[in-house]
């Protein structure tokens, strides 16, 4: 397979609390991605890695934060889930920054 | 920021048919990718395009940089073509390498 995973790949969660979405991939890329996908507005970025302890914003980056300690795996934390970030998230690895992405399958958050 | 247009929004095809699906984009780009979104969700590089012509089975992609557009043609559609198409682009002014994705053309194809 491709080499990247995402987990939980569904889950529900009440407004106010805590998420977090994992990313893990296999193959040593060094850029990672997080984006989202609403109806209406395609894959919108959230933050982007581009190496270990190395992240920056993107677009929608106001109530998320990520962390890298590992080359493999990039977190993406929700501090206060709000119903706004209900969303599908796709996390994205590539060797070279804009080029030759692979996506995850996603996680599908609904927050309540 | 760069805007990308996508056009149509929606197709709807008999098994069989051509299609030609079109994303403009407001400024110019170093690097341009096509993706299909499978309807489980699953999304798949298809092309990267930054310029000038490739083909791929039933698929084929052209962009014309200097205009500011790119093609993708689909020919002979089958039901397995059925999902979203994404054009994504990485504007060359403001340093960043990060895709901008549009919003996609939703591709239906009946039996």
């Amino acid at each position: 397979d491709a080499g990247i995973t995402q987990s939980p790949r569904h889950k529900v969660t009440e407004t106010g609390t805590p998420v977090t979405l994992r990313c893990h991939q296999t193959e040593n890329h060094r850029y990672m991605y997080w984006y989202r996908q609403d109806p209406g507005h395609g894959l919108r970025l959230i933050h982007y890695s581009y190496g270990v302890k190395d992240t920056d914003k993107g677009e929608v980056s106001d109530g998320y934060s990520v962390s890298r300690s590992k080359t493999e795996d990039f977190l993406l934390t929700l501090e206060s889930a709000t119903s706004s970030q209900t969303s599908v998230y796709f996390c994205a690895i590539s060797a070279r920054t804009g080029y030759g992405y692979t996506f995850g399958s996603g996680t599908r958050l609904t927050v309540v | 920021g760069i805007q990308v247009e996508q056009s149509p929004p929606d197709l709807i095809l008999q098994e069989g048919a051509n299609s030609t699906l079109r994303c403009n984009f407001s400024d110019s780009v170093n690097n341009l990718q096509w993706f299909h979104q499978n309807p489980w969700g699953q999304l798949i590089n298809l092309f990267y395009i930054p310029s000038g012509t490739k083909q791929n089975g039933r698929l084929s992609a052209t962009t014309v940089a200097t205009e500011r557009y790119s093609l993708l043609y689909i020919s002979s559609s089958q039901t397995t073509d059925s999902g979203v198409y994404f054009c994504a682009v990485v504007p060359t002014q403001g340093g960043s390498e990060k895709l901008v994705f549009g919003k996609g053309t939703k591709l239906t194809v009946n039996p």
